[in-house]
């Protein structure tokens, strides 16, 4: 059974440009996850959906957004991109939410 | 403060030694996770546990849920074990995931 993929890999975007990251869970996942991981900040968890609808939202600014297809893939969007923004993208799926959570290898963005 | 510490920050080993990494933290829970982080990013959920004990192979997680404390146990450690381990826990109003810093573990061979 193919793991949740992320693309792609690696990104290099300057800044003021907007970025959109794709994520495709494991088959038959309903639930995915999105975290941004920084050597400062660590992972922090920028949000959830679950049937096309998002049931949770870190505390990013509104130039982070999301949405999940009717086939479950999810993809997030950035926009006007600040330096700041650089860090590894990784997504989680899982069945349903609150049950164990599946990795994907993440999208190094990287904003210069 | 941090709602999930992690001790220690790093962790330096030799090979077969036991091993173990703590977890802290500080609001109700639903459930914990430990994960493993190799270089180039990609993170492996090892343990998802709400309550007692799960072992894994040379893995071995516990929880207190009274204490609010988390153990990862690693028997007969080995070269490949080397990682960053993560405790993320599931909690509070909205049941997102909360991380510690991460505990960087260094087994020599």
């Amino acid at each position: 059974k193919a793991g949740v993929t992320q693309t792609p890999r690696y990104l290099i975007k300057t800044r003021g440009q907007q970025v959109t990251l794709s994520c495709s869970p494991i088959s038959g996942h309903r639930s995915v996850s999105w975290y941004q991981q920084t050597p400062g900040q660590g992972l922090q968890f920028l949000f959830e959906y679950f049937s096309e609808t998002q049931r949770n939202k870190g505390n990013f600014p509104g130039r982070f957004s999301g949405r999940q297809f009717s086939n479950s893939r999810s993809e997030m969007n950035v926009s006007t991109l600040e330096l700041g923004d650089s860090a590894l993208y990784l997504c989680a799926s899982s069945l349903v939410p609150n049950t164990e959570a599946f990795f994907g290898q993440g999208t190094r963005l990287t904003v210069v | 403060k941090n709602e999930v510490e992690q001790s220690p920050q790093n962790l330096t080993a030799q090979e077969g030694e036991f091993i173990t990494i703590n977890c802290s933290y500080s609001v109700g829970i639903s459930a914990l996770h430990w994960l493993q982080q190799h270089p180039g990013g990609g993170i492996v959920s090892l343990f998802m546990l709400s309550s007692g004990k799960k072992k894994h192979g040379r893995l071995i997680a516990t929880i207190n849920i009274q204490e609010k404390h988390s153990s990862l146990h690693i028997t007969a450690s080995h070269p490949r074990d080397s990682a960053v381990y993560i405790c993320a826990v599931r909690g509070g109003s909205n049941y997102k995931l909360t991380f510690g810093k991460g505990t960087l573990l260094t087994v020599n061979p």
